[in-house]
């Protein structure tokens, strides 16, 4: 069974910078696996932020980038706001059609 | 504006049986992957299965697999989850959502979610 796995919890400062991780359990994140990010606040739907590791979503801001950094997808925030404490959630594509989801950031600012 | 439209809240009893839809809105569901995720209370996210209404192509997680159905009626743009026989670990919530294309299956676009409750 493929694990993706993701920080539990991560802080940062209004004006900061964060990057949040995906990872795999048993191998190293590629392009290939797609990654694709995803923001969640309380009570709402996910809102996609970031898909096939670099391209923003219609509308979402330029402080929000994807990359691969080293073995692992990265979401990062440039100039953090308050009204980015959220959940985060990346996704990978892992071969025959079949995706997973990681265990999600919740992103605190502070 | 393009919209996923989700049927509303549900509550049954275990055993029962439930499909819930997902309907496209202001365009057809055809030449997208439409799939299904699930969020447990408190919990994260969780990739159920997708299909593909222009020819049925279905996919599911194979910690789904068996659980659930995923169907279509492209006729109608919308896709459809059911169980067979609901149990109270099925609480959730349930998102649709649509992929960019057919060669790119990850998720742009959501449904407003589908609460279903199974209690006794």
């Amino acid at each position: 069974q493929t694990v993706v796995t993701q920080e539990p919890s991560f802080s940062v400062s209004p004006g900061g910078t964060v990057t949040l991780t995906c990872g795999l359990s048993s191998d190293s994140v590629s392009t290939s696996h797609h990654p694709s990010w995803y923001q969640q606040t309380p009570g709402q739907p996910p809102r996609t932020l970031i898909y096939n590791t670099i391209t923003r979503s219609s509308g979402v801001p330029d402080r929000f980038s994807g990359s691969i950094l080293g073995n692992k997808a990265a979401l990062t925030i440039t100039g953090a706001q308050a009204d980015d404490e959220s959940d985060y959630h990346c996704m990978l594509y892992v071969g025959g059609g079949i995706w997973v989801f990681g265990g999600g950031t919740k992103l605190t600012v502070l | 504006e393009v919209q996923l439209v989700q049927s509303g809240a549900e509550v049954k009893k275990p055993g029962e049986s439930l499909k819930i839809s997902c309907k496209g809105s202001g365009y057809s569901l055809n030449n997208y992957w439409v799939g299904w995720v699930r969020q447990m209370p408190g919990k994260g996210l969780e990739w159920m299965g997708i299909i593909y209404p222009g020819d049925s192509d279905t996919r599911y997680s194979p910690s789904f697999r068996g659980q659930v159905t995923i169907s279509v009626d492209k006729s109608i743009s919308t896709a459809y989850l059911q169980w067979s026989n609901l149990q109270a670990s099925d609480t959730a919530i349930y998102y649709c959502a649509r992929s960019q294309g057919r060669g790119s299956s990850w998720y742009v676009g959501w449904g407003q979610g589908t609460l279903v409750t199974v209690s006794s």
